[in-house]
């Protein structure tokens, strides 16, 4: 079946620092990627929309200058979280959409912030 | 917001059907019913949709009224490899997912 690989699958890094996730469809091409977002004990938060040659379109709440993304190829898109502090830890995954077959998600990336 | 709601906690006997409902009053005509499972610290496994009819696949059946106003998923053996909380989503054109609380779902020994 479809395979979605996220990397890294877990980041720890210093405050201040900016992060680079990855969210590849391996075995298909997709117009569009999803980027979600996860804390402890709750559901999955739709963060972003992100269509290849095109702008990312954010959720209400969401910080566009927080969290870049980048949708260069039909098999790739990235999440950049930028001057990462505590708060933005999470559990960040995507998904990719294949024309109407079903969203395939990654399998996420933690990311804790010290 | 979700436009599901799903009770946030059962519990079934291995070897047992799962049922897991969902309530989706406010469908629209033109939303399909999805079920995904999530696995702890993994991302979300698709597991079937429907649009009106009853659907089947490996995995699960599932069972959509006739006012489309609920649904049901079915795990007909449960096994504790289906410990899990389980998503109903609404979706049409857009595709967007909005995720509810879900269903913590128990299988046990």
């Amino acid at each position: 079946g479809a395979v979605v690989s996220q990397h890294p699958s877990r980041v720890i890094c210093k405050s201040g620092t900016s992060v680079k996730i990855e969210c590849r469809s391996l075995d298909f091409q997709a117009t569009t990627m999803f980027w979600y977002r996860q804390f402890p004990k709750q559901s999955l938060m739709l963060m972003a929309t992100s269509n290849e040659g095109s702008k990312a379109t954010y959720e209400q709440g969401v910080e566009k200058d927080k969290f870049l993304i980048n949708h260069a190829s039909l098999t790739l898109s990235t999440l950049t979280v930028t001057s990462a502090h505590p708060e933005d830890s999470s559990f960040y995954i995507c998904s990719a959409l294949d024309r109407d077959q079903p969203q395939h998600f990654g399998d996420g990336t933690r990311l804790s912030i010290l | 917001d979700a436009k599901t709601t799903q009770p946030t906690s059962m519990d079934c006997a291995e070897g047992r059907a799962a049922n897991l409902p969902c309530n989706h009053s406010t469908i629209s005509g033109n939303e399909y019913v999805y079920w995904y499972r999530q696995i702890h610290s993994q991302g979300p496994q698709y597991i079937i949709h429907g649009l009106k009819n009853n659907e089947t696949n490996e995995m699960a059946s599932l069972i959509i009224t006739e006012d489309r106003k609920s649904s049901t998923l079915i795990l007909p053996h449960a096994t504790l490899r289906d410990t899990a909380v389980y998503y109903c989503i609404l979706t049409s054109g857009t595709y967007k997912y909005i995720f509810g609380t879900g269903t913590r779902l128990k299988v046990l020994a």
